[in-house]
């Protein structure tokens, strides 16, 4: 079993759609937790930080449940812009041992 | 401030060649990373740095090693390339966890083929 795991992908949705990105995880002492995204032969870059407590920022609501070591991602009113590999990333403790997932590939269409 | 660089953008190799790629960061980052990126596998850690002069191995560390003479700069090497080192590596930077320091930042990657 991989130690993060995402949906395999790809998503295609109209652009206005809302869409979630599922996430789980395998080590219980992981202690950090993140969605990056990486546009096509590009460097990933962090989106949003996941807290315990959920978070948004604008359109984008991140959820975290420890209990069931799942992280979610929502998208709502889907832009062209958001056409991306989404990352699903998880750390323990220090932050050395960063796991990340294989990615979900995005496509917002017109 | 350009924050993380990496030399060269590309290459191309014959198998048991060896070169050096080079990571630069403006940040005064205290840690730094090498992955590399497969398609379907996610990044990979190769080797990481907590300070300047000190290195530790990540996942898959066999065949690379590093060095961190300078805070701001990590090198990766590859004493004799082979193909199953094609791939994309990335170089990535962060501050100390006590300073909260968990985002990674990246270098836009060189893309490596070995033939």
């Amino acid at each position: 079993r991989k130690e993060v795991e995402q949906d395999p992908g790809p998503f295609n949705v109209p652009e206005g759609a809302t869409v979630a990105f599922n996430c789980t995880y395998s080590n219980s002492a992981s202690q950090s937790f993140f969605w990056y995204r990486q546009d096509c032969r590009k460097e990933p870059k962090l989106l949003m930080s996941v807290y315990s407590s959920g978070n948004e920022d604008g359109r984008f609501t991140a959820q975290l449940n420890r209990a069931s070591q799942y992280i979610s991602l929502l998208i709502r009113d889907s832009k062209l812009s958001d056409s991306a590999t989404y990352l699903c990333v998880v750390s323990g403790a220090g932050g050395f041992k960063t796991i990340f997932g294989a990615g979900t590939r995005l496509f917002v269409k017109a | 401030n350009a924050g993380v660089t990496q030399t060269p953008k590309f290459r191309v190799l014959k198998t048991g060649q060896s070169m050096t790629l080079l990571c630069a960061q403006d940040m005064n980052h205290e840690y730094m990373y090498w992955y590399r990126q497969d398609p379907g596998m996610g990044l990979r850690l190769i080797h990481y740095s907590v300070g300047e002069g000190t290195t530790a191995k990540g996942e898959v560390p066999d065949g690379y090693n590093v060095s961190r003479l300078k805070k701001q700069n990590f090198l990766l090497g590859l004493e004799s390339a082979a193909p199953s080192q094609t791939s994309v590596y990335f170089c990535a930077s962060s501050d100390a966890v006590a300073r909260g320091g968990y985002e990674q930042y990246f270098g836009p990657g060189t893309r490596l083929t070995v033939t």
